[in-house]
């Protein structure tokens, strides 16, 4: 079974503190994505990755980083966290197979509060 | 990619069939269009896509109009499990991106 795991459910950080959001998945999917999701927003892509070590810039990357050293893993950084980032992070992957491609798998998200 | 419209929320009886529409007037040929169904405090998730012809699996079918200018999404059998949030998104797969645009969706509520 398909498997997108996030490291927390819940976080409750403070203004300026490093966070790290970590989203492992188990399907040797090529593609990982971070998104943010707020009420009356829907999902916003912030980071992508379609390779280990390559990444892109989303729509709103402003105040984020990422990392993917290996290719199960994609890591979403907030070097200084602010309480705008108080938000629902949510991780997908998905196959570079053609057909594949738009079949995105998602974890169940952490929710962020930053104080 | 192409924008979608899609109603703010729909109701449905339990058993009863669930048909939410979907309007995208502006795809074009190469874009495809995707459903995903995001249930309260989860992640969203994959249902169905299609391209031109009409598409099913074992939790939806896709029907989409010749003009590919509209689609509906059908639950043959909605029960309580299927209330969600529904996505309709259209977009280009392949390439670099793979990127998906979500709405606000279709929060469709089945009724028992």
């Amino acid at each position: 079974d398909v498997k997108v795991t996030q490291s927390s459910r819940y976080l409750v950080k403070r203004t300026g503190e490093k966070v790290f959001l970590e989203c492992v998945q188990d399907m040797d999917h090529e593609n990982m994505f971070w998104y943010r999701q707020d009420p009356g927003l829907g999902l916003r892509l912030i980071y992508f990755s379609y390779d280990v070590k390559m990444k892109e810039k989303g729509d709103i990357p402003e105040g984020y980083s990422v990392s993917r050293e290996k290719k199960e893993r994609f890591s979403l950084i907030l070097e200084s966290a602010s309480t705008n980032q108080t938000s629902m992070y949510l991780c997908a992957s998905s196959s570079s197979i053609h057909r594949l491609a738009g079949e995105q798998y998602f974890g169940p998200g952490t929710r962020l509060t930053v104080t | 990619d192409a924008k979608t419209t899609q109603p703010t929320s729909m109701d449905c009886a339990e058993g009863r069939a669930a048909n939410l529409p979907c309007n995208h007037s502006t795809i074009s040929g190469n874009e495809y269009v995707y459903w995903y169904r995001q249930i309260h405090s989860q992640g969203p998730q994959y249902i169905i896509h299609g391209l031109k012809n009409n598409e099913t699996n074992e939790m939806a079918s896709l029907i989409i109009t010749e003009d590919r200018k509209s689609s509906t999404l059908i639950l043959p059998h909605a029960t309580l499990r299927d209330t969600a949030v529904y996505y309709c998104i259209v977009s280009l797969y392949g390439g670099a991106t793979n990127k998906l645009i979500f709405g606000t969706g279709t929060l469709l509520a089945v009724q028992p």
